[in-house]
């Protein structure tokens, strides 16, 4: 299995707080993702990063921030908390960039916005 | 611009019987195309994917799917399903420059007894 673990796993917390989710990989992979999942949604690409420093948007980013200081992690942080975020987070990461890449998945988050 | 549906969002099938699980996708370029299956509560892993070549794909656990153009459709398969088959599986599809593939709703498998 791909290193990659995902802290906490488990979060609950009230509206308005700030929370920041943890990715770290051992695998020493360029690309890393976070992606939101929910029933009746499937994956949605929040935020992506294709080195250090190096950030951009997904399709669901509003009321995300992300940022990746060290090739083996990367933080999404959710700046004032809201219902509608609760869901299960996904780390993902890449090795490359190239067509057809295969994703590592971690185990996933929890997040309980009350 | 890219997109995949999964018809189905639920499928239950009894222990050793044939499973489809449908996928279609649109886009105006070439594209590559993915399965990955969900365990409860775990993180998603590559079951097979298609790049190009012959358009029968063989994946892990005897999954396999078949990437048709005509049709845009890329359905998984397998002759005989088990208990540990219940899972979610998700089709992805990447297409031109972007190496970020757009995944579907996802359509989760049931196996029965």
């Amino acid at each position: 299995d791909a290193g990659i673990t995902q802290s906490p796993r488990h979060k609950v917390t009230e509206t308005g707080t700030p929370v920041t989710l943890r990715c770290h990989q051992t695998e020493n992979h360029r690309y890393m993702y976070w992606y939101r999942q929910d029933p009746g949604h499937g994956l949605r690409l929040i935020h992506y990063s294709y080195g250090v420093k190096d950030t951009d948007k997904g399709e669901v980013s509003d009321g995300y921030s992300v940022s990746r200081s060290k090739t083996e992690d990367f933080l999404l942080t959710l700046e004032s908390a809201t219902s509608s975020q609760t869901s299960v987070y996904f780390c993902a990461i890449s090795d490359t960039g190239g067509l057809g890449n295969e994703q590592f998945f971690g185990p996933g988050t929890r997040l309980t916005v009350l | 611009a890219q997109s995949v549906t999964q018809l189905d969002s639920q499928v239950p099938v009894f222990e050793e019987a044939p499973v489809e699980l449908r996928c279609n996708y649109s886009s105006s370029v070439s594209v590559y195309l993915f399965w990955y299956v969900q365990y409860p509560n775990q993180g998603l892993q590559l079951l097979l994917k298609y790049l190009s070549g012959s358009t029968l794909v063989k994946g892990i656990n005897g999954f396999e799917a078949e990437f048709n153009k005509s049709q845009t459709s890329f359905h998984l398969r397998k002759p005989s399903v088990h208990i540990s088959d219940t899972a979610e599986y998700f089709c992805a599809v990447g297409s031109g420059g972007s190496y970020i593939p757009t995944f579907g709703r996802g359509t989760s498998l049931i196996v029965h007894p």
